[in-house]
C-alpha cells in the first residue's frame, strides 16, 4: 500500500521569508503523481502544485517550487516570501493512475506577521 | 467554471433525523468522491463513482447512502447517524480521460459540509 508521510506537524515562518514543508512517500511504482494541497481555516482544498512523476524538472507556481527526488521518494514544497494569507493546513497525496489519492497526515504553517 | 460546489454549508441533525448532502459540477468530469474529514486530520475517502456506478466503498457504515443521479450530481443521504459521524464531509471530483488536452489527475473538491449529529 502507498503511505505518504509528513514528519512535521506544525511549522512557523516570519513573513516574507522561505520555508520548506517535508513530505515523503512509498510506492513500488514509477508512474504516479503528486500534490500539494492547502486548506485555510475557510476549510475549502486548494491545490497549490502538481508534480509529474515522470518529469525530472521540478514544479514551480509563482511562490511555491517543489523539490521531487524520486530516488528518495521526496517531495517537499518550498514557499518564498511568505504572505499572511499562506498560513493553513498543508496535505501532501499521492495518486497512481486511476487510483484513489492518498494523503499525508498534513502540516499546520503559522505566519507570523 | 472549475468549481464543485455543496449544500447546505453547515448541517445539524439528530439521531433519528434523515437528511442529504448534495454536490454538484460542471466541469465534465466523471469520477466524484466523497470524503470524511476529523479536525486537524486529512480526508478519509468514503465512497468514489466512477460514470455514475460506484467503484470504491471504503467500507462505509449503511447509515451513509451515496447516490449519483447524473454526472454532474453527488448526494449523500444520511440516516440515523451516530455524534462520532460529526465531521466535515468534502465532495470532489476529477476528469477520466487522460490523453485529453488540459488532462491532469488532481481532484477539485468543494468547499465541505459541516455535519454535527446530536
Amino acid at each position: 500500500a502507498q503511505t505518504v508521510t509528513q514528519s512535521q506537524p506544525e511549522m512557523s515562518v516570519q513573513e516574507a521569508e522561505t520555508v520548506t514543508l517535508s513530505c515523503t512517500y512509498d510506492t513500488s511504482e514509477s508512474d504516479y503523481y503528486l500534490f500539494w494541497y492547502k486548506q485555510p481555516p475557510s476549510r475549502q482544498m486548494i491545490l497549490v502544485i502538481r508534480q509529474e512523476a515522470y518529469k525530472q524538472q521540478n514544479a514551480t507556481e509563482n511562490r511555491f517550487s517543489v523539490n521531487f527526488q524520486k530516488a528518495a521518494k521526496s517531495f517537499s514544497l518550498k514557499i518564498s516570501d511568505s504572505q499572511l494569507g499562506d498560513a493553513a493546513m498543508y496535505f501532501c497525496a499521492y495518486r497512481r493512475i486511476n487510483n484513489d489519492m492518498r494523503f499525508g497526515a498534513g502540516t499546520r504553517l503559522t505566519v507570523k506577521p | 467554471d472549475t468549481e464543485v460546489t455543496q449544500t447546505p454549508k453547515h448541517l445539524v441533525m439528530g439521531m433519528t433525523n434523515k437528511k442529504s448532502l448534495k454536490c454538484e459540477q460542471h466541469m465534465g468530469h466523471r469520477a466524484m468522491y466523497w470524503y470524511k474529514q476529523k479536525a486537524k486530520k486529512p480526508p478519509e475517502l468514503m465512497f468514489v463513482y466512477s460514470y455514475e456506478k460506484l467503484s470504491i466503498n471504503e467500507s462505509v457504515p449503511s447509515r451513509f447512502s451515496p447516490e449519483c443521479p447524473n454526472s454532474s450530481l453527488l448526494n449523500l443521504h444520511l440516516h440515523a447517524l451516530q455524534p462520532e459521524d460529526s465531521a466535515l464531509y468534502l465532495c470532489a471530483s476529477s476528469p477520466t480521460q487522460p490523453g485529453l488536452a488540459g488532462y491532469s489527475y488532481e481532484q477539485y473538491f468543494g468547499p465541505g459540509t459541516r455535519l454535527t449529529v446530536t
